[in-house]
């Protein structure tokens, strides 16, 4: 079956330095993968977007990396912050009209 | 545009009784899709309402049900609540129509069963 798997450790890193969240992916070739932000009791917001043929995608002080060899996503906060602290969570459509979501990894940004 | 709104915010429920929750996505999205959030097994899909239909479903059970109005509110009933069922519930609307992408999460209905 389709497995999402997310660092489930607390990327624990110092203001500054860039953040570094991993998503691995089996058993499927989605034709595009996302990126969520979570904070504690809110819903996710949706962050980026990219596509099958897209190796790179930035907006501002993120970018996402997408390897469909390797079946993996990178994603990238550099110069974070205190407020980048939160979950982020990565997404593919499984099936049609179907989102699934990898269980998170947990960022937290040391003043 | 008014973000994806849900009510109620909490509700507190007792096993064996059933609940209605509602979402009224973002103006313009036919798109309404459901999960629900618990610590132990993270972010599930229930399913998936386009212009009244539903286009996929989760593995849940028949007690996990849903429908789409024609103005694309939405709303999902569990009957026979079972105290697993305590969760955050989540409602997301999208632009898309031919997927999923880019939703927009509303701020959720956390249910408690006791």
């Amino acid at each position: 079956s389709q497995k999402i798997e997310q660092n489930s450790e607390a990327l624990n890193i110092q203001e500054g330095k860039t953040a570094t969240l991993t998503c691995n992916y089996t058993n499927y070739s989605p034709a595009y993968l996302q990126w969520y932000r979570q904070d504690p009791g809110r819903g996710p917001v949706f962050l980026l977007l990219i596509r099958e043929n897209e190796k790179e995608k930035r907006k501002e002080r993120l970018k996402v990396t997408f390897d469909t060899t390797l079946k993996q996503s990178l994603f990238h906060i550099t110069a974070s912050q205190p407020a980048d602290s939160a979950t982020y969570l990565c997404a593919l459509e499984r099936s049609s009209y179907k989102l699934i979501f990898g269980s998170g990894t947990r960022l937290l940004v040391r003043p | 545009k008014a973000g994806v709104t849900q009510t109620p915010r909490y509700l507190i429920k007792t096993r064996g009784q059933q609940v209605t929750l509602s979402c009224s996505p973002i103006s313009g999205h036919r798109s309404v899709s459901w999960y629900q959030q618990t610590p132990g097994q993270g972010l599930q899909f229930l399913f998936e309402y386009f212009s009244e239909t539903q286009r996929n479903k989760g593995n849940f059970p028949g007690r996990f049900s849903g429908r789409q109005f024609s103005n694309s509110r939405s709303e999902m009933n569990v009957s026979t609540l079972e105290l697993g069922d305590s969760a955050l519930y989540l409602c997301a609307s999208s632009p898309a129509e031919v997927s999923v992408r880019e939703q927009y999460f509303g701020p959720g209905t956390r249910l408690t069963v006791t």
